[in-house]
């Protein structure tokens, strides 16, 4: 596609499950990143991707947050044992090459209930 | 540890009144000052990258500037379409161990409203 594509665009889930986040960056772009934004705040870094390994993880909250990126295309956030904090907008960017600008996809809200 | 600052956090002007939003940063070697436009219920959409202090981009009826300290996003004669939240973020030269620098650290935005 030309975007970035996110799905599912919105997730409801139960406290404790496990949910995952799906992210089809721009084709060629071989940087993705995935963000958390909270309602009213800017974009926080989770995770960056260079190709098919984690470059920088230093965002991730704990051990509950883990993504891959496994042919070096799509990515999938996966976190497990949800948490009612754990609520918010995911964000995926990608980028041509790591120091280029990032273009975002539309997001996907989660909300654990 | 990189530092984002924007202000103010609201802005309400009347169509056609200029007007400045303004981005203070730190950051241990700036690689690149990013600004993004945000639509509700959309992912951010990137407008410039500004390298080096004295920098100037224009796009339409916004202009950013860069110092070595902030950033400045002109409005010039704005319209209602736009009404968006801001976002600046800034990108390090070099990450936590050494390597290049990759991810964008935001500041917390500013939400612009365009009344006709």
């Amino acid at each position: 596609g030309a975007g970035v594509s996110q799905t599912p665009s919105n997730k409801v889930t139960e406290k404790g499950k496990y949910v995952e986040l799906r992210c089809d960056p721009i084709s060629g772009h071989t940087a993705l990143y995935w963000y958390r934004q909270s309602l009213g705040q800017g974009p926080e870094f989770l995770i960056y991707f260079q190709g098919t390994g984690a470059a920088d993880d230093s965002g991730l909250p704990n051990d509950r947050f883990f993504a891959v990126r496994p042919e070096g295309s799509v990515s999938t956030l996966k976190i497990q044992r949800t948490e009612r904090g754990d609520s918010a907008v995911y964000l995926c960017a990608s980028s041509i090459y790591r120091n280029t600008e990032a273009f975002f996809g539309q997001g996907t809200r989660l909300t654990v209930v | 540890e990189d530092q984002v600052t924007q202000s103010p956090e609201a802005l309400r002007l009347q169509e056609g009144e200029s007007s400045s939003l303004n981005c203070s940063y730190t950051v241990s070697g700036l690689r690149g000052l990013f600004w993004y436009r945000q639509d509700p219920g959309k992912g951010p959409e990137f407008l410039f990258t500004l390298y080096s202090a004295g920098e100037e981009k224009e796009k339409e009826r916004l202009k950013a500037t860069l110092t070595k300290k902030e950033s400045f996003l002109h409005i010039t004669a704005p319209k209602p379409e736009d009404s968006a939240t801001y976002l600046c973020a800034v990108q390090p030269a070099r990450g936590p161990l050494g390597a290049a620098g990759n991810k964008l650290t935001f500041g917390g935005g500013t939400r612009v409203l365009v009344k006709p």
